[in-house]
Order: structure tokens, then sequence, then C-alpha cells
């Protein structure tokens, strides 16, 4: 079964250091995003992408970093970690649906990430 | 500008009564989706029910149905039959393309909590 799976599921870094999140997918979805969730602000959007070398930006985009080398993988590099960017991370998969076919996006389980 | 509002934070409904989930959204295009998500307490994002733009009928999965009033930008989950396992974050997010990528964007959540 075609699925969506990240990796670290929890990790502890610190303030300052490079991070680095992996997101890989085998649904050969073109489409993929990268959240992040806290408490009251729903999911908010980091960056999405549409196919390989095809990157952009979301509403919360500073300091953080993606490229799109493979259809399969979207890894999410923290440049230089800061405390505020403790959250839950979320990866998700989709494909342009067909007028008239649905086409919801999958989900990674989450990263959870401590910055201390 | 948020592009998704649910402006109730938490909601608290006896178990087998109907509840309404209220969420609008902004958006100039003319082709997009409609999602909503349910996060349960363990964290993962299950997909419930999607509505395309183009769709003229409202649509229904199981105890799940969306109303959707496109002139006044709403698309509200309706959940009849409220059951326990219910009990949990709802989220409404919309697609729109962007320069070619698709984007999703989510709504702050709403808590849900189903009494017995």
């Amino acid at each position: 079964d075609a699925e969506i799976t990240q990796s670290p599921r929890h990790k502890i870094t610190e303030t300052g250091r490079q991070v680095t999140l992996a997101c890989h997918q085998t649904w050969n979805h073109n489409n993929m995003f990268w959240y992040r969730q806290d408490l009251g602000h729903g999911l908010r959007l980091i960056h999405y992408s549409y196919g390989v070398q095809d990157t952009n930006k979301g509403e919360v985009s500073d300091g953080y970093s993606v490229s799109r080398s493979n259809t399969e993988d979207l890894p999410l590099t923290l440049e230089s970690a800061a405390s505020s960017q403790t959250s839950v991370y979320f990866c998700a998969s989709s494909e342009f649906p067909d007028r008239g076919l649905r086409t919801e996006a999958f989900f990674g389980q989450g990263t959870r990430l401590t910055v201390v | 500008a948020q592009k998704i509002t649910q402006t109730q934070p938490g909601m608290f409904v006896q178990e087998k009564e109907a509840v309404t989930l209220d969420c609008t959204y902004d958006t100039s295009d003319q082709s997009y989706g409609l999602f909503w998500y349910k996060q349960p307490s363990s964290g993962e994002m299950i997909f419930l029910i999607y509505q395309g733009s183009y769709d003229e009928q409202n649509a229904t999965e199981g105890r799940y149905s969306l109303n959707f009033q496109k002139a006044r930008k709403s698309a509200n989950l309706v959940i009849s039959a409220s059951q326990l396992g219910d009990s949990a974050m709802y989220f409404c997010a919309m697609r729109e393309v962007v320069q070619g990528a698709q984007k999703l964007v989510f709504g702050q959540g709403t808590r849900l909590t189903i009494n017995p």
C-alpha cells in the first residue's frame, strides 16, 4: 500500500543547530506540503512543492528551507533551530484532481520537534 | 488575510445530537476544493469529506455532510447522530492552484467534545 512517512517521530535539538526532517511518500504525488501545528494556530503552511525542483514559500517559511530532488521526498531543514520552532511538523502529499474526482491530501504521522 | 476561518474554538454537544462546525473561506478563484479533517488525541490527520467548487450537490460521507453555500463562501461540516468517538479537533481546509502549484491551507480548528 502507498504511504507517506516522516522521520524521526521525535527529536530534541539545541538552539542554533541545523535540523532536517524527512518526508517520503510512495503515492507518486506531485504535490507535497510541510506544516507546523501549534496550539491555537491550527496547521500553518511552511513550504509546498509541485514536482521536482519546484518549491514555494508558505505563510511561515522564515527559518525553514526545502528542496525537491525527486518525486518521493521533500526534506524540511531548519537552518539554525530556535526555541520558537518547537512544534509538531506534518508532511502531506496530494495530486491534482480530475474534474469530478476527489483527491484528498494524505498526511504523515507527524514529527514532534523540541528545541532547547 | 485569513483564507480559512473557523470561528468556534470549542464545541460541546450531547451524544446522539447533530452538530454543525462552521467554516468560511476566502478565494477569488473559480476552481478550488474544500476539505474537512479530523484529528483525534492520537494526532493523526483523518480525511472526512471533500467538496469541489463545481460540485452542484452537497457532499455526504456516512454521518458527515458538507453544507456548501458558495455565494456565502461557507462550507460547514454537519455530523449527524454524534458519538463519543467524534470527540476530536476538526479542521477545514481549502485547496487552490497558485502559479501552477497546489496550495492547501487550513483553518485554526474546532475542538469538539461529545458528552455522554
